[in-house]
This record gives structure tokens, sequence and C-alpha cells, in this order.
């Protein structure tokens, strides 16, 4: 069966500093991989969407990058942290485009 | 444009008591796809029922069950006898095909469910 991992689990960083945000999935291979943030008010919004390796693309402006190094690893990375940066990340992974996303357990960033 | 509303912020209910969480939505298009997920406080996002907008048939999987209406466009969802276990936030979502990747999930809000003993 199918894993998806994310480290750390939690994270505080003060503003300006970069960020490094890991996703790995385990169980599949050529997946569809997501970042999406989970903002205070519960309202979830997809950042990053990646078909494969070395394959991004951005679905918002923002303070944010993300790499795709690995068929199954998924990076989140800034040089330089926001405050509006905080919130709660999560990966997700999917068979094709059009099929069930499925989320990872969420690394939760506060930046002071 | 595509979106999801789901009325109520916040439920309180008594354990076994059944609860019906509303969820509507907009589209233009005449395919699409509707998914429900539960964050429970732990945070991670669990995958419940994905619908096809050509398939209204409703849906049972044990407590929980889902009623597609498409001439109302809504998408609720059952728990019938609830426990405490399911106290978590319930997203409705759609599939964006009009968003950058074709693929990203337009979330609603979220309902807060709390289940007491």
């Amino acid at each position: 069966s199918q894993t998806i991992h994310q480290w750390p689990a939690t994270l505080v960083q003060p503003v300006g500093s970069p960020l490094s945000l890991e996703c790995t999935v385990e169980g599949t291979s050529n997946p569809n991989l997501y970042w999406y943030r989970q903002a205070a008010g519960r309202g979830l919004q997809l950042l990053f969407y990646s078909v494969g390796i070395g394959q991004i693309s951005s679905e918002v402006p923002q303070n944010l990058s993300a790499s795709r190094p690995q068929d199954r690893q998924f990076i989140l990375s800034s040089k330089k942290l926001l405050l509006s940066d905080s919130g709660f990340y999560l990966c997700a992974w999917s068979s094709g485009g059009a099929d069930t996303q499925y989320f990872g357990p969420g690394t939760r960033l506060t930046v002071l | 444009a595509q979106k999801v509303t789901q009325a109520q912020t916040e439920i309180s209910v008594v354990e076994k008591e059944d609860v019906t969480l509303d969820c509507v939505y907009e589209t233009r298009d005449t395919t699409y796809y509707l998914f429900w997920y539960k964050q429970p406080p732990s945070g991670e996002l669990v995958f419940l029922i994905r619908r096809n907008s050509f398939d209204e048939q409703n849906e049972i999987s044990g407590r929980y069950s889902w009623n597609f209406q498409k001439s109302t466009s809504s998408f609720n969802f059952t728990i019938t006898a609830s426990q405490v276990v399911d106290s978590a936030v319930y997203f409705c979502a759609l599939r964006d095909p009009y968003s950058n990747s074709g693929y990203a999930l337009n979330f609603g809000k979220g309902t807060s469910l709390l289940v007491t003993p």
C-alpha cells in the first residue's frame, strides 16, 4: 500500500530564515504530487503541483518554491520566510491528475 | 467560478445522534468531481469519498452515507449514530479544472463536528 511521509512535523522559524520541508511517497511510482497550505480559518489552497521529476507548476504567486529531485520526493522551500508563511503545509499524491488526492500528516510551520 | 460552501461552521451533538453535514457547490461544468475529507485533531486529511457528476447513486459505508443531488447542487454527508471518534473537521471539495494545474481541489471552509459522550 502507499504511504506518504512529511517532515518535520512541526517547525518554528524566525522571519528571514530559510525553509525546507520534505515529502516522500512510498509504494507507488510516478505519482502526481501537490503542496497545499492551510492557513488559520481552515481554508486549504494548492501551492504547487508536479507531474514528474523537475516539473513544477505554481498555482499562486508567493514567497515559496518547490522542487522534485526524485520521482517520489517533493520539497517546499523558501530563501527568506515571512510572517505570512505560517500555516499547516500538507503534501498530497495521486496516481493521475484527475484521481483522488491522498494527503500526508502535514507540517505545522510557525514564523516568528 | 468553482465554489464550495459549507454553511455549518460548527456542529455539536451528543453521542448516538445522527448528524448531517451540508455541502453546496457551484460549477459551470457538466462533468465534475466532488470529495469529502475528514481532518481529525492530528491534522492529517483523510479521504472519505469521491463522487463523479455522472454517478448520482447515493453511497453508504457503515455509519456514513452521502446524498448527492445535482438538482440542488448538494453533496451532503450523514453520520448515523455518531461516536466521539467522529469529532473532527470535515471538508467538502470540488476539483477545479480551471486551476493552473487543472487538478487543484477547491475546498469548503469545513465543518467542525464535536461529538460529546
